[in-house]
Protein backbone atom coordinates (compact mmCIF):
# COMPACT_ATOMS: atom_id res chain seq x y z
CA UNK A 1 0.00 0.00 0.00
CA UNK A 2 1.03 3.46 -0.75
CA UNK A 3 2.00 4.95 2.68
CA UNK A 4 2.52 9.09 2.83
CA UNK A 5 4.08 10.34 5.94
CA UNK A 6 3.61 13.62 7.72
CA UNK A 7 5.99 14.02 10.32
CA UNK A 8 4.16 16.41 12.62
CA UNK A 9 0.23 15.53 13.70
CA UNK A 10 0.33 18.88 16.18
CA UNK A 11 2.65 21.76 15.91
CA UNK A 12 1.79 24.91 18.17
CA UNK A 13 3.49 27.59 16.89
CA UNK A 14 3.88 31.53 17.49
CA UNK A 15 3.32 34.89 15.23
CA UNK A 16 6.31 35.35 13.19
CA UNK A 17 8.18 31.61 13.51
CA UNK A 18 9.06 29.99 10.34
CA UNK A 19 7.51 26.48 10.07
CA UNK A 20 8.25 23.80 8.17
CA UNK A 21 5.60 21.08 7.59
CA UNK A 22 7.38 17.70 6.07
CA UNK A 23 6.02 14.86 3.66
CA UNK A 24 7.55 11.84 2.30
CA UNK A 25 5.83 9.43 0.35
CA UNK A 26 7.28 5.87 -0.20
CA UNK A 27 5.75 4.80 -3.83
CA UNK A 28 7.61 6.81 -6.59
CA UNK A 29 4.76 8.56 -7.10
CA UNK A 30 5.19 11.96 -9.36
CA UNK A 31 2.96 14.30 -7.91
CA UNK A 32 2.36 15.57 -4.96
CA UNK A 33 -0.05 18.49 -3.40
CA UNK A 34 -0.09 20.23 -0.27
CA UNK A 35 -3.75 20.98 0.61
CA UNK A 36 -5.46 23.39 3.97
CA UNK A 37 -8.18 21.57 5.15
CA UNK A 38 -10.95 24.29 7.49
CA UNK A 39 -14.37 24.08 8.64
CA UNK A 40 -17.26 24.56 5.62
CA UNK A 41 -14.38 25.62 3.41
CA UNK A 42 -13.73 21.78 2.39
CA UNK A 43 -9.69 21.40 1.04
CA UNK A 44 -8.16 24.20 -0.51
CA UNK A 45 -4.88 23.04 -2.61
CA UNK A 46 -1.78 25.55 -2.23
CA UNK A 47 0.55 23.95 -4.34
CA UNK A 48 1.47 20.82 -6.01
CA UNK A 49 4.72 19.47 -7.45
CA UNK A 50 4.80 16.56 -10.86
CA UNK A 51 8.74 16.64 -10.58
CA UNK A 52 11.75 16.90 -8.65
CA UNK A 53 12.64 20.96 -8.28
CA UNK A 54 9.54 22.00 -10.02
CA UNK A 55 6.15 23.37 -8.43
CA UNK A 56 2.96 25.27 -9.27
CA UNK A 57 0.52 27.38 -6.99
CA UNK A 58 -2.29 26.29 -6.39
CA UNK A 59 -5.87 27.83 -5.38
CA UNK A 60 -4.38 29.91 -2.25
CA UNK A 61 -0.52 30.11 -2.23
CA UNK A 62 -0.41 33.56 -0.66
CA UNK A 63 1.88 32.88 2.30
CA UNK A 64 3.60 29.81 1.80
CA UNK A 65 6.22 28.36 -0.48
CA UNK A 66 7.33 24.41 -1.23
CA UNK A 67 10.24 22.83 -1.38
CA UNK A 68 10.79 19.44 -3.13
CA UNK A 69 14.38 18.34 -3.49
CA UNK A 70 13.72 14.90 -4.04
CA UNK A 71 10.88 12.86 -5.23
CA UNK A 72 9.88 11.35 -2.42
CA UNK A 73 9.59 14.16 -0.54
CA UNK A 74 7.73 17.58 -0.41
CA UNK A 75 7.93 20.30 2.22
CA UNK A 76 5.49 23.11 3.25
CA UNK A 77 7.43 26.39 4.52
CA UNK A 78 5.45 29.01 6.29
CA UNK A 79 8.23 31.51 6.30
CA UNK A 80 6.16 33.68 8.89
CA UNK A 81 3.06 32.43 10.73
CA UNK A 82 0.02 34.40 11.31
CA UNK A 83 -3.07 33.28 13.39
CA UNK A 84 -5.15 32.53 9.79
CA UNK A 85 -2.78 29.77 9.06
CA UNK A 86 -4.57 27.91 11.59
CA UNK A 87 -5.59 24.99 9.97
CA UNK A 88 -5.37 22.01 9.00
CA UNK A 89 -2.65 20.81 6.48
CA UNK A 90 -2.83 17.28 4.27
CA UNK A 91 -0.12 16.21 1.96
CA UNK A 92 -1.14 13.63 -0.93
CA UNK A 93 0.16 12.18 -3.92
CA UNK A 94 -0.41 10.29 -7.07
CA UNK A 95 1.15 9.07 -10.07
CA UNK A 96 1.43 11.12 -13.32
CA UNK A 97 -0.78 9.92 -15.54
CA UNK A 98 -4.18 10.22 -14.22
CA UNK A 99 -7.44 8.85 -13.67
CA UNK A 100 -5.47 7.81 -10.09
CA UNK A 101 -6.72 8.71 -7.05
CA UNK A 102 -4.83 11.11 -4.79
CA UNK A 103 -3.19 9.14 -1.48
CA UNK A 104 -3.47 11.05 1.52
CA UNK A 105 -1.07 11.26 4.66
CA UNK A 106 -2.68 11.84 8.00
CA UNK A 107 -2.57 15.23 8.43
CA UNK A 108 -0.77 18.24 10.09
CA UNK A 109 -2.54 20.14 12.52
CA UNK A 110 -1.44 23.27 12.89
CA UNK A 111 -2.23 26.33 15.65
CA UNK A 112 -0.61 29.62 16.08
CA UNK A 113 -0.91 31.54 18.85
CA UNK B 1 -15.11 26.31 -14.05
CA UNK B 2 -15.24 22.89 -13.07
CA UNK B 3 -16.54 22.13 -9.32
CA UNK B 4 -18.08 19.80 -7.05
CA UNK B 5 -21.04 20.70 -4.78
CA UNK B 6 -22.50 18.71 -1.89
CA UNK B 7 -25.84 20.31 -0.79
CA UNK B 8 -25.94 18.96 2.45
CA UNK B 9 -23.90 20.03 5.09
CA UNK B 10 -25.36 16.71 7.19
CA UNK B 11 -27.08 13.68 6.91
CA UNK B 12 -28.19 12.07 10.13
CA UNK B 13 -29.38 7.86 9.74
CA UNK B 14 -30.27 5.61 11.87
CA UNK B 15 -28.23 2.37 11.65
CA UNK B 16 -29.23 -0.60 9.26
CA UNK B 17 -30.85 2.04 6.95
CA UNK B 18 -29.75 3.15 3.50
CA UNK B 19 -28.07 6.45 3.09
CA UNK B 20 -27.28 8.50 0.39
CA UNK B 21 -24.98 11.67 0.49
CA UNK B 22 -25.53 13.56 -2.55
CA UNK B 23 -22.98 15.31 -4.72
CA UNK B 24 -23.39 17.08 -8.04
CA UNK B 25 -20.82 18.38 -10.55
CA UNK B 26 -19.87 20.57 -13.21
CA UNK B 27 -17.09 19.85 -15.45
CA UNK B 28 -16.10 20.30 -19.78
CA UNK B 29 -16.00 16.98 -21.15
CA UNK B 30 -16.07 13.65 -19.12
CA UNK B 31 -16.04 13.38 -15.35
CA UNK B 32 -13.40 11.24 -13.44
CA UNK B 33 -15.56 11.28 -10.01
CA UNK B 34 -14.10 10.44 -6.46
CA UNK B 35 -15.46 9.75 -2.80
CA UNK B 36 -13.17 9.87 0.20
CA UNK B 37 -14.02 9.73 3.69
CA UNK B 38 -12.13 11.20 6.47
CA UNK B 39 -12.46 9.75 10.56
CA UNK B 40 -12.03 12.68 13.07
CA UNK B 41 -7.94 13.95 13.08
CA UNK B 42 -7.27 11.92 10.15
CA UNK B 43 -6.76 11.60 6.49
CA UNK B 44 -8.60 11.61 3.49
CA UNK B 45 -9.45 7.69 2.84
CA UNK B 46 -10.28 6.65 -0.59
CA UNK B 47 -13.61 4.96 -1.07
CA UNK B 48 -14.22 4.64 -4.63
CA UNK B 49 -13.64 6.20 -8.20
CA UNK B 50 -16.17 6.87 -11.58
CA UNK B 51 -13.72 6.89 -14.66
CA UNK B 52 -15.76 5.19 -17.43
CA UNK B 53 -17.89 1.96 -17.74
CA UNK B 54 -20.44 0.92 -15.52
CA UNK B 55 -22.53 3.98 -14.06
CA UNK B 56 -22.10 1.75 -10.58
CA UNK B 57 -19.14 1.86 -9.34
CA UNK B 58 -18.65 -0.34 -6.04
CA UNK B 59 -16.02 0.78 -3.26
CA UNK B 60 -14.78 0.09 0.24
CA UNK B 61 -16.39 -0.55 3.17
CA UNK B 62 -19.97 -1.29 1.31
CA UNK B 63 -20.04 1.77 -0.45
CA UNK B 64 -21.36 2.42 -3.97
CA UNK B 65 -21.59 4.87 -6.24
CA UNK B 66 -24.03 5.99 -9.14
CA UNK B 67 -22.68 7.90 -12.16
CA UNK B 68 -25.69 9.66 -13.58
CA UNK B 69 -24.09 11.89 -16.63
CA UNK B 70 -27.82 13.70 -17.34
CA UNK B 71 -28.40 14.49 -13.81
CA UNK B 72 -24.62 15.81 -13.31
CA UNK B 73 -24.43 13.78 -10.40
CA UNK B 74 -22.23 11.38 -8.53
CA UNK B 75 -24.17 10.18 -4.89
CA UNK B 76 -22.70 7.92 -2.69
CA UNK B 77 -24.71 5.25 -1.00
CA UNK B 78 -25.05 2.10 0.85
CA UNK B 79 -27.39 -0.12 1.71
CA UNK B 80 -27.49 -0.28 5.42
CA UNK B 81 -25.91 1.93 7.65
CA UNK B 82 -23.28 1.47 10.71
CA UNK B 83 -22.57 3.27 13.42
CA UNK B 84 -18.94 3.00 12.23
CA UNK B 85 -19.79 4.98 8.87
CA UNK B 86 -20.16 8.10 10.86
CA UNK B 87 -17.62 10.12 9.15
CA UNK B 88 -16.89 13.18 7.22
CA UNK B 89 -17.45 12.12 3.17
CA UNK B 90 -15.95 14.36 0.14
CA UNK B 91 -16.55 14.67 -2.80
CA UNK B 92 -13.99 15.00 -5.65
CA UNK B 93 -13.39 15.69 -9.42
CA UNK B 94 -10.48 15.26 -11.14
CA UNK B 95 -8.90 19.38 -12.84
CA UNK B 96 -8.70 18.76 -16.10
CA UNK B 97 -7.12 22.08 -17.00
CA UNK B 98 -3.94 21.39 -18.98
CA UNK B 99 -1.47 22.43 -15.76
CA UNK B 100 -3.37 21.03 -12.82
CA UNK B 101 -1.38 17.57 -13.31
CA UNK B 102 -4.17 15.37 -11.46
CA UNK B 103 -5.04 17.96 -8.41
CA UNK B 104 -8.60 16.64 -7.71
CA UNK B 105 -11.48 20.09 -6.73
CA UNK B 106 -13.31 18.94 -3.28
CA UNK B 107 -16.50 19.29 -2.45
CA UNK B 108 -16.68 20.90 0.63
CA UNK B 109 -17.74 17.57 2.60
CA UNK B 110 -20.85 15.89 4.15
CA UNK B 111 -20.78 15.22 7.73
CA UNK B 112 -22.87 11.89 8.27
CA UNK B 113 -24.09 10.69 11.50
CA UNK B 114 -25.68 6.88 12.07
CA UNK B 115 -27.22 6.84 15.36
CA UNK B 116 -28.12 2.98 16.84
Amino acid sequence: DVKVTQSSRYLVKRTGEKVFLECVQDMDHENMFWYRQDPGLGLRLIYFSYDVKMKEKGDIPEGYSVSREKKERFSLILESASTNQTSMYLCASSLLASTGELFFGEGSRLTVL
Amino acid sequence: AQSVAQPEDQVNVAEGNPLTVKCTYSVSGNPYLFWYVQYPNRGLQFLLKYITGDNLVKGSYGFEAEFNKSQTSFHLKKPSALVSDSALYFCAVRDMDGGSQGNLIFGKGTKLSVKP
